[in-house]
């Protein structure tokens, strides 16, 4: 158990729809990172937030927003899905004293009909 | 563009034996680089990591080597157990930042 939480732990819905996954740090975490990671591929970076504040984007999509609350959880926000938007996503934490260490959650399975 | 490449996408290995995973990359700007491993069903686990300043890591059956030159690191596994049966990613992170760009994996199988 790497402390990380994620809900929830599989999603379907249609095209079109918005769906939101939320993650739960490891506690004494501030950092929050997002990442997918679709079939045959590794994990794609989305985004980073550090103590509710974005701290790097990568491959984002723009119908894609993450936010990180107060509490330091922090939810995924995907609108006008699509097909190719069946992944799944693991958010994964750290403390930032080991660089590069993640702590990631069980992910979140989407899939998008 | 992948900046990170593992070009092999499975390993098979008999039990004793060792396991030798490759990954190659492509930007100078990366000064850690790590492996994790995966079992289905759950997140990646951190394994081990190597500095750009060092060209080898060791923590038990598991040794990384660095080649900055070749631009190039593996993850040794000796011996191989049954349970290091996983996919396992190699990934870097890019100097100044808290970017962890990573492979696509490669599914490392070890029979008995």
């Amino acid at each position: 158990d790497s402390g990380v939480t994620q809900t929830p732990k599989h999603l379907i819905t249609a095209t079109g729809q918005r769906v939101t996954l939320r993650c739960s740090p490891r506690s004494g975490d501030l950092s929050v990172y997002w990442y997918q990671q679709s079939l045959d591929q590794g994990l794609q970076f989305l985004i980073q937030y550090y103590n509710g504040e974005e701290r790097a984007k990568g491959n984002i999509l723009e119908r894609f927003s993450a936010q990180q609350f107060p509490d330091l959880h922090s939810e995924l926000n995907l609108s006008s899905l699509e097909l190719g938007d069946s992944a799944l996503y693991f958010c994964a934490s750290s403390v930032s004293m080991s660089p590069g260490e993640l702590f990631f959650g069980e992910g979140s399975r989407l899939t998008v009909l | 563009d992948q900046q990170v490449k593992q070009n092999s996408p499975s390993l098979s290995v008999q039990e004793g034996r060792i396991s030798i995973l490759n990954c190659d990359y492509t930007n100078s700007m990366f000064d850690y680089f790590l492996w994790y491993k995966k079992y289905p069903a759950e997140g990646p686990t951190f394994l081990i990591s190597i500095s750009s300043i060092k060209d080898k890591n060791e923590d038990g059956r598991f040794t990384v080597f660095l080649n900055k030159s070749a631009k190039h690191l593996s993850l040794h596994i000796v011996p191989s157990q049954p349970g290091d049966s996983a996919v396992y990613f190699c990934a870097a992170l890019l100097e100044n930042t808290d970017k962890l760009i990573f492979g696509t994996g490669t599914r490392l199988q070890v029979f008995p």
